[in-house]
């Protein structure tokens, strides 16, 4: 398996609600990767965890809430959205660092209304 | 630190033209180097990485890059361009050692085939 692979494709919500987006990988990478691209944007780092806790936070706002639970899930928790947060969140994983390089997932396309 | 650039936010090319985009980078000691490329509502794909093995790096779907320490680049080349290659295109570093991994991307450049 050479994959990442992101759940769901597609969400609106409100931005009074509270949901989740979900990362997987079974390649046995120990980092992995929240990224958030705008349209016609390259991506932004938002978090990092390597082994399971959280190494690099790009002072992200509190409302997205990474979580780790175990080396192969990443959940990114979504809390009083704006609408400006819309856009396309994508997950990598790497092998602890660049000589291997990034898996990316084909990302959450997140609309806030 | 590290900063990445891309000359050309857009590049249009003929169907069998060559395909040239340019990627300049910043940093003291030589990082890693990839060169990724991202179809419409999809995630990104990598086509080549440079990791201070040979300089001149062959990827998928036809394409190469040209390490030039000496310049600072690693542009990325094609010899004929195909309708297909239409995507946009980052090129990216990474610090050298000892690190999880901050993947720093250029603004990117968009490829135009046209027929």
């Amino acid at each position: 398996d050479t994959e990442v692979t992101q759940t769901p494709k597609h969400l609106v919500m409100g931005m009074t609600n509270k949901k989740s987006l979900k990362c997987e990988q079974h390649m046995g990478h120990r980092a992995m990767y929240w990224y958030k691209q705008k349209a016609k944007k390259p991506p932004e780092l938002m978090f990092v965890y390597s082994y399971e806790k959280l190494s690099i936070n790009e002072s992200v706002p509190s409302r997205f809430s990474p979580e780790c639970p175990n080396s192969s899930l990443l959940n990114l928790h979504l809390h009083a959205l704006q609408p400006e947060d819309s856009a396309l969140y994508l997950c990598a994983s790497s092998q602890g660092g660049g000589t291997v390089g990034y898996t990316f997932g084909s990302g959450t396309r997140l609309t806030v209304v | 630190a590290q900063s990445v650039t891309q000359l050309g936010s857009h590049v249009s090319v003929s169907e069998g033209a060559l395909v040239l985009l340019r990627c300049n980078y910043s940093s003291s000691v030589p990082p890693y180097l990839f060169w990724y490329v991202q179809y419409p509502n999809q995630g990104l794909q990598l086509l080549l990485k440079y990791t201070s093995a040979a300089t001149l790096v062959k990827g998928i779907n036809g394409f190469e890059a040209e390490f030039k320490k000496s310049e600072t680049s690693f542009h990325l080349t094609k010899p004929s361009a195909h309708m297909s290659d239409a995507a946009e295109y980052f090129c990216a570093v990474s610090p050298h050692s000892g690190n999880t991994g901050k993947l720093i991307f250029g603004q990117g450049t968009t490829l135009q085939v046209k027929p």
